[in-house]
């Protein structure tokens, strides 16, 4: 089975200054990553995912996460954060083979002017 | 543009009722799942659902149970509301075959007292 740890609960970032959400899962099989954001009052929605090919994946609004297969890690990276980023990150891992999903605990990400 | 709506927004029941948490999509998906998100856990999977009238347990399913009578509508019964039922509760859908991306609705958060 495969789980998710989201090494940052909470993580306050100027605006116009790069952050990074850190994600690591544990398998012992080949995986799926998802990064979704869910903004205050909203549903999830998806940002990018790694399937397969190209360790560098890139998603909406800016967003891009590498996966390392050695570290297994997922980080999410910005260059430059806008107010409008605040929100909960989730990093999710699934089987390949499943249509199930297993969520870290979130990242909050609270932009400051 | 895939939507998944759920029926409420928020619900504030009391301990002992039965609850019924009602999640529509439009997209023809078939599979269906319940969510619940806490803070500090994430999200969490109840049930899901391969199919009309196929059900399957998630994470957590104990004091839940779930209906599926027609492909587009995927129901969460709390048979026996309990204070530890008040949370978030997150119905998603995805097409079989295409099973990395989950389409979020906007969540229900319930209150139970």
């Amino acid at each position: 089975a495969q789980s998710v740890t989201q090494l940052d609960s909470q993580v306050p970032v100027f605006e116009e200054a790069p952050v990074e959400l850190r994600c690591n899962y544990s398998s012992s099989v080949s995986v799926y990553l998802f990064w979704y954001v869910q903004y205050p009052n909203q549903g999830l929605q998806l940002l990018l995912k790694y399937l397969s090919g190209s360790t560098l994946v890139k998603g909406i609004n800016g967003f891009e996460a590498e996966f390392n297969k050695s570290q297994t890690s997922f980080h999410l990276r910005k260059p430059s954060v806008h107010i409008s980023d605040t929100a909960e990150y989730f990093c999710a891992v699934s089987d390949p083979n499943d249509y199930k999903l297993s969520f870290g605990a979130g990242t909050t990400v609270t932009v400051r002017a | 543009d895939v939507k998944v709506t759920q029926s409420s927004r928020y619900l504030v029941k009391r301990t002992g009722e039965k609850v019924f948490l009602e999640c529509v999509q439009d997209m023809d998906h078939e599979n269906m799942f319940w969510y619940r998100q806490d803070p500090g856990l994430g999200l969490r999977l109840i049930y899901f659902s391969y199919d009309v009238k196929m059900k399957e347990k998630g994470d957590i399913p104990e004091g839940y149970s779930v209906s599926r009578e027609k492909k587009e509508r995927f129901s969460l019964i709390l048979e026996s509301a309990s204070t530890n039922q008040t949370s978030m509760y997150l119905c998603a859908s995805t097409i079989r075959g295409n099973q990395e991306t989950q389409y979020f609705g906007p969540g229900t958060r319930l209150l139970v007292l």
